[in-house]
């Protein structure tokens, strides 16, 4: 029982590289959201897709883009990273709007250092 | 903008303890105020409250809402070194699919 899968898990980066992370889940959920967790900070949600090939931006969507190209499957995109987005990167589905069920189901997070 | 915050920052206690962990929030157009656990990794669901008064309970957890007040409480009984952990609190408004999280509070259990 996979549920959400994240990868990689740890990734060290120097600033102006750019990297791909990967989330896919198995539950069959039309919404998957990206959040970045920072100490102090709680979750803060960068971006989010309500369906296949659909995206929209969260709380702090700047430096990153996002992808839904199927529905398994959520990628965020650093183009260009910088030192401020050294953090631990959170992906969540779920199969209703939070709204309407509340409860997501999270990956077990990507570490991401830059340099 | 939504707010949430959550005290105590920390809290260190022993076995056996109860602890109370608080929530207070500023939504537009509240829908939902939702309880998380995250032990070293995941955050994981613990519970949805919607309505006011209404006392949900899971074995020593258990929790309540006051919307009037726009607070919550999350209530541990008789706590045990598995409990120790970041307990996240989150609101959901009507107006989209986001959740906005609280700082957290990071609870340690010793024996």
């Amino acid at each position: 029982n996979a549920g959400v899968t994240q990868t990689p898990k740890f990734r060290v980066l120097k600033t102006g590289q750019s990297m791909t992370l990967l989330c896919a889940q198995d539950m069959n959920h039309e919404y998957m959201y990206w959040y970045r967790q920072d100490p102090g900070m709680g979750l803060r949600l960068i971006h989010y897709s309500v369906g296949e090939g659909t995206t929209a931006k969260g709380e702090v969507p700047d430096g990153y883009n996002v992808s839904r190209l199927k529905k398994q499957n959520f990628l965020l995109g650093l183009e260009s990273a910088a030192p401020s987005q050294t953090s631990v990167y959170f992906c969540a589905s779920s199969f209703l709007g939070t709204e309407n069920t509340g409860e997501l189901f999270f990956g077990e997070g990507s570490r991401l250092t830059v340099l | 903008e939504d707010k949430v915050v959550q005290s105590p920052l920390s809290l260190v206690v022993h076995e056996g303890d109860t602890v109370t962990l608080n929530c207070s929030y500023e939504v537009t157009n509240f829908r939902s105020l939702l309880w998380y656990k995250q032990e070293k990794k995941a955050p994981t669901f613990l519970f949805m409250l919607t309505s006011s008064g209404i006392e949900k309970k899971s074995g020593r957890l258990s929790s309540i809402l006051d919307k009037k007040e726009l607070f919550s409480i999350l209530n541990i009984t008789a706590t045990q070194t598995g409990d120790s952990a970041v307990y996240l609190c989150a609101v959901a408004n009507n107006a989209g699919n986001m959740l906005t999280f609280g700082g957290g509070t990071r609870l340690m259990v010793k024996p």
